[in-house]
């Protein structure tokens, strides 16, 4: 069964680094999207990527973060310049193009120290 | 008001019983809607779609009322397995198939 991976599973990181999450979405799907969740709150939208550009990004998508499809199967999210309150469970999902069902990767621990 | 809003819980209940989650949603150009369910730490996984005839998936039976955009989640006969978050999901469609969650409610089965 197809299924979307990212790595690390967990990352450590000192305040004020930057780091990159990986996702290597379902490979014909068309919507990618990274989500994260604060531990103990809801699963928060962080932005959604289509054609090669963000299509929509939160208020918590701020200049820090960005998001690359460096090629046809990686999908990235930078955050800058860490900070403590960035410590999440960071998922990216994935749709095709003729369904609206997302698929979510396993996440990644991102705990900034 | 918040865009998806669900009962708060955690609900427990005992092996055996039928329990219900409750679900609103306030943007009427919502267009899709699902249960996900979510185990501790992990993933959020696709339980079910809902769809306006209602639709049901072994003990597990969604509906769907748009006039009150309204979502529901009805779990039968519940085990110790079911045991989880369950996540009630809308998507709206333009601006790239956004989808948004609600906070989630605890269920626990116990003994």
């Amino acid at each position: 069964e197809p299924e979307v991976t990212q790595t690390p599973s967990h990352q450590v990181t000192q305040m004020g680094q930057e780091v990159i999450l990986r996702c290597v979405p379902i490979s014909n799907h068309l919507y990618f999207y990274w989500y994260r969740q604060i531990l103990g709150q809801k699963v928060e939208f962080l932005v959604s990527f289509y054609n090669n550009e963000i299509s929509e990004k939160s208020e918590i998508f701020d200049d820090q973060f960005s998001v690359e499809r460096p090629d046809g199967s990686n999908f990235t999210l930078k955050i800058r310049s860490t900070k403590l309150e960035d410590s999440a469970m960071y998922f990216c999902a994935s749709i095709g193009g003729q369904s609206t069902e997302a698929f979510f990767g396993q996440g990644t621990r991102l705990t900034v120290v | 008001r918040k865009e998806v809003e669900q009962d708060p819980g955690p609900f427990n209940v005992p092996e055996g019983a039928t329990v219900a989650f409750n679900c609103t949603y306030s943007n009427s150009a919502s267009q899709s809607f699902f249960w996900y369910r979510q185990d501790c730490r992990k993933e959020p996984k696709l339980l079910m779609s809902v769809y306006s005839s209602g639709n049901e998936d072994g003990r597990f039976t969604a509906q769907l009322n748009r006039a009150s955009q309204y979502i529901s989640l009805l779990i039968r006969d519940s085990k110790l397995s079911d045991s989880a978050t369950y996540l009630c999901v809308v998507n709206r469609r333009g601006g790239g198939n956004k989808l948004t969650f609600g906070t989630g409610t605890q269920l626990k089965v116990e003994l």
